[in-house]
């Protein structure tokens, strides 16, 4: 089926760091998301891009559909503890179910 | 309830034992998934319910797997004759409708341990 590939896989960072994770895919998605999943509960939905080319920010958080329709990156900006947890990008290539990449697990250092 | 709500949170069974999950999801939501988060790993999709239609099996990893829903109302995951590799999380999460692309809202998830 299809796979995402999301790096990096984990992350310390120092509090007030910048981050940035992506996704990558070998086909086209006509979506990308990403969600963040915190421990013992579900996934949410941060941000969702329907566009190539977009960009799109929701407070701290930045993300970008990018232009081949084939990649999407994630940026936080000014890291604070509450942003631990596990970040999930997650594309819809069709008419099809969402597909998850494997997550990135973000520790941050205060 | 405000939110997507599953039981048992958690289930420790033995292998060869059938096991039951159930959802219950936002109301109003006529569109319905299960995924299975494995240690470790990202979300691994199972099946899919959009209103009266025939479900998207798609996802079901073996024939000891299915899946029920009541109109658009409960969900009923089944796992009969567990094995050790099923030990898992199995999330669940509604929308509005198919078309709300995305904007899926998942439970807290049953965790499910075979021993």
């Amino acid at each position: 089926g299809q796979q995402l590939n999301q790096s990096p896989q984990s992350m310390f960072i120092q509090e007030g760091e910048d981050v940035s994770m992506n996704c990558t895919s070998s086909s086209i998605f006509n979506t990308w998301l990403w969600y963040k999943q915190d421990p013992g509960e579900g996934p949410v939905l941060l941000i969702a891009l329907y566009k190539a080319g977009e960009l799109t920010s929701n407070g701290r958080l930045t993300a970008q559909f990018g232009i081949t329709r084939k990649d999407s990156f994630l940026n936080i900006s000014a890291s604070i503890p509450s942003d631990v947890g596990i970040y999930f990008c997650a594309g819809q290539p069709g008419n099809t179910p969402l597909v998850f990449g494997k997550g990135t697990r973000l520790s941050v250092i205060a | 309830g405000a939110g997507v709500s599953q039981s048992p949170s958690n289930k420790v069974t033995e292998k060869g034992k059938d096991v039951e999950l159930r959802c219950d999801p936002i109301s109003g939501h006529t569109a319905l998934y299960w995924y299975r988060q494995r240690l470790g790993q990202g979300l691994e999709f199972l099946i899919y319910f959009q209103g009266n239609s025939a479900p998207d099996k798609s996802g079901l990893p073996s024939d000891r797997f299915s899946a029920e829903r009541t109109g658009e109302s409960v969900s009923t995951l089944t796992i009969q004759r567990t094995q050790q590799e099923d030990s898992a999380v199995y999330l669940c999460a509604s929308s509005l409708s198919w078309e709300s692309v995305g904007e899926l809202f998942f439970g807290e998830g049953s965790r499910l341990t075979v021993l």
